[in-house]
């Protein structure tokens, strides 16, 4: 079946500095990823629609500039959270549309702690 | 607008017991409706999904899921639970429009079944 690999799966970093978390299907062709974030005993909010080969569509009230996508290829997406701070710790999940019938395939996730 | 509800924020069910997991939805147009499960840690795995047909979906583990139209409602099931159910529910919708790729999650039904 169709896997979406992400990585790191956890990641601990200074505040200030800047963290890659990189989204891949492994064996099928992504045009679109999208990037959740996930608080502790909460939903998934939608932060941004990634696209490959053109910008990413950010949802309402998340920073662009702080949240840096890009999707360079057809089978990879990279979210960077740039300036790093405490409030920025989440759970981040990538998913990827994997079928044509709606199916989305999720990412493992990644936990990023700021200190 | 689009939105899901999961009222409960947590189910106890025995084991051996049939399981419910509540989901209402409001979309305009044709609902595409999912229910995944999250374990600690990890990204979310699909369960089932309904986009059209027979109103009783059939889906992985043993799950089911009823729509009902009328009640605009999407609940899970299973039969008879097992220990190993125990985990994070989450219904999610998609619109029916053209161009709308979003999914919207509820926020999520802890179930916990005891032994």
């Amino acid at each position: 079946g169709a896997v979406v690999s992400q990585h790191p799966s956890w990641v601990i970093c200074k505040s200030g500095t800047s963290v890659k978390i990189e989204c891949r299907s492994l064996d099928f062709q992504a045009t679109t990823m999208f990037w959740y974030r996930q608080f502790p005993k909460q939903s998934l909010m939608l932060m941004a629609t990634s696209n490959e080969g053109s910008k990413a569509t950010y949802e309402q009230g998340v920073e662009k500039d702080k949240f840096l996508i890009n999707h360079a290829s057809l089978t990879l997406s990279t979210l960077t959270v740039t300036s790093a701070h405490p409030e920025d710790s989440s759970f981040y999940i990538c998913s990827a549309r994997s079928q044509p019938n709606y199916g989305y395939t999720f990412g493992s996730g990644t936990r990023l702690t700021v200190v | 607008a689009q939105s899901v509800a999961q009222p409960e924020d947590q189910v106890n069910v025995a084991e051996g017991n049939p399981l419910t997991v509540k989901c209402t939805y409001s979309v305009s147009g044709n609902p595409y409706l999912f229910w995944y499960v999250q374990y600690p840690n990890r990204g979310l795995q699909f369960l089932l999904k309904y986009i059209t047909g027979d109103n009783l979906v059939k889906g992985s583990y043993g799950f089911e899921a009823e729509f009902n139209k009328s009640q605009t409602s999407f609940h899970l099931k299973k039969p008879s639970a097992l220990v190993s159910d125990s985990a994070l529910y989450f219904c999610a919708v998609r619109g029916g429009t053209s161009g709308t790729y979003k999914y919207i999650f509820g926020t999520g039904t802890r179930l916990k079944v005891l032994a």
